[in-house]
C-alpha cells in the first residue's frame, strides 16, 4: 500500500523559498503524476501542481511564476519549491499521487498526512 | 472564490440521506470527470469517488456519485456520526489548465 510523507521546515521567512519533500513508500514513482495541494488555515483546498514522473509539469496559473516541482525517481521522492513567499502562502501542504482514470482524466488517489508551513515576517 | 460551487453545509439525522451538489461549467465538470473527497477534522482529505461514480477499494457503497451536465452530486445514505466531515469535489478545468476544487461542504449529523 503506497504511503506518502511530507517533510520540511515548518517556518519560513517572508520573501524566502519554501522547500518541501515527499517520500513515497510501498510503491514506485514511475507512471504517476506527483502532486502538491495546499490548504490555508480554515479554508478550502488549492491545487498547486504536478510533475509527471518522466518530467512534464503543470502548475496552477496563480502560482506558476513561483513554483517548481521535481521528482527524484532514484530516491522515490518528489519536491516542492515556492519562491518569494508571503503570509498568504501559510498553509497545510499535502503531497499526493496523481493518476489517470479510464478516460485519461487526472485525479489524486493517495494523499500524505500534510505538513504545516507558516510564513513569518 | 472557487470555480466549483458547493453548499456550505448540509445536515440530516443518523440513517438518513444527504446529497451534496457541485456546480461548475462546460470547461470543468462538463468537460472532465469529477472526484469527491472527505476530510475528517484534523486529517488529510481522502478520495471517496473518482471518474464521477467509481469508488476506490474500501469505500462503502453508502457513498455514490453522479454527474449531469455541468453539475455533479455526492449522495451519502445511511448517514453515520463518523461521516461528519468536510466534503470537496474536484475536477480538471480545460480553460484554466489546472485542477480545481469546490468550496467545500460541511456535513453535520443531527
Amino acid at each position: 500500500q503506497v504511503q506518502l510523507q511530507e517533510s520540511g521546515p515548518g517556518l519560513v521567512k517572508a520573501s524566502e523559498t519554501l522547500s518541501l519533500t515527499c517520500t513515497v513508500s510501498g510503491g514506485s514513482t514511475s507512471g504517476y503524476y506527483w502532486s502538491w495541494i495546499r490548504q490555508p488555515p480554515g479554508k478550502g483546498l488549492e491545487w498547486v501542481g504536478y510533475m509527471y514522473y518522466s518530467g512534464s509539469t503543470n502548475y496552477s496559473p496563480s502560482l506558476k511564476s513561483r513554483v517548481t516541482i521535481s521528482v527524484d525517481t532514484s530516491r522515490e521522492q518528489f519536491s516542492l519549491k515556492l519562491t518569494s513567499v508571503t503570509a498568504a502562502d501559510t498553509a497545510v501542504y499535502y503531497c499526493a499521487r496523481g493518476n489517470l482514470d479510464g478516460y485519461s482524466y487526472y485525479y489524486t488517489d493517495v494523499w500524505g498526512k500534510g505538513t504545516t508551513v507558516t510564513v513569518s515576517s | 472564490q472557487s470555480v466549483l460551487t458547493q453548499p456550505p453545509s448540509v445536515s440530516a439525522a443518523p440513517g438518513q440521506k444527504v446529497s451534496i451538489s457541485c456546480s461548475g461549467s462546460d470547461s470543468n465538470i462538463g468537460y472532465s470527470h469529477t472526484s469527491w473527497f472527505h476530510q475528517l477534522p484534523g486529517t488529510a482529505p481522502k478520495l471517496l469517488i473518482y471518474e464521477n461514480n467509481k469508488r476506490p477499494s474500501g469505500i462503502p457503497d453508502r457513498f455514490s456519485g453522479s454527474k449531469s451536465g455541468m453539475s455533479a452530486t455526492l449522495d451519502i445514505t445511511g448517514l453515520q456520526t463518523g461521516d461528519e466531515a468536510d466534503y470537496y469535489c474536484g475536477t480538471w478545468d480545460s480553460s484554466l489548465r489546472a485542477y480545481v476544487f469546490g468550496s467545500g461542504t460541511k456535513v453535520t449529523v443531527l
